[in-house]
């Protein structure tokens, strides 16, 4: 059974930092590019960054461009987002997904709150 | 970036009502476009990719149909566990974008 475990979230200050994480399980996770996707509360999906099956390549979206940056570590089987200078609209549930955007995400983490707030 | 516009925003219907979602896209997407639903306190679900294709696991009445910039999502014959939110996703190119949701809910 694939699992998806994220990791890392919490209360933070306006410029402050976080590094969230992803246990992955269940399938061979080196073999899937890797995903993170957000929710701002009461609010629609956002994808944030897309890292490929060997971490060489990475997305992120607009937004987010030099403050995260996704990565993977395919011997712990899994993702990180470091996320720096966050801002208050940062604040969100952060999922971890699996799959290239093409196949459609196909699973979901169960989401880490990021509260970005003075 | 691409836009993706849903529409309605939501809807009430009953059970075993047909119920037709739709999902435009700012530019050809060709045939690159996924459907998901989530229901309240839960994680998206991938139903549809590719715009046509049954993810593995998801009941035969969802089905999508569409190319270019204009997607359906059907669902032949609404059931209880299927009132949530729905939302279409561009992955024709990066930002792989989402419409705003469609909000189903019982009349």
């Amino acid at each position: 059974e694939v699992q998806l475990v994220e990791s890392g979230g919490g209360l933070v200050q306006p410029g402050g930092s976080l590094r969230l994480s992803c246990a992955a399980s269940g399938f061979t996770f080196s073999s899937y590019t890797m995903n993170w996707v957000r929710q701002a509360p009461g609010k629609g999906l956002e994808s944030v960054s897309a890292v490929t099956e060997s971490g060489g390549d990475t997305f992120h979206s607009d937004s987010v461009k030099g403050r995260f940056t996704i990565s993977r570590d395919n011997s712990k089987n899994t993702l990180y987002l470091q996320m720096n200078n966050l801002r208050a609209d940062d604040t969100a549930l952060y999922y971890c997904t699996k799959g290239h955007r093409r196949d459609g995400y196909s699973h979901w983490g169960q989401g880490t709150l990021v509260t970005v707030s003075s | 970036d691409i836009q993706m516009t849903q529409s309605p925003s939501s809807l009430s219907a009953s059970l075993g009502d047909r119920v037709t979602i739709t999902c435009r896209a700012s530019q050809s997407i060709t045939s690159y476009l996924n459907w998901y639903h989530q229901k309240p306190g839960k994680a998206p679900e991938l139903l549809i990719y590719a715009a046509s294709n049954l993810q593995s696991g998801v009941p035969s009445r969802f089905s999508g149909s569409g190319s270019g910039t204009d997607f359906t999502l059907t669902i032949s014959s609404l059931q209880p566990e299927d009132f949530a939110t729905y939302y279409c996703q561009q992955s024709y190119s990066n930002p792989p974008t989402f419409g705003g949701g469609t909000k189903v809910e019982i009349k």
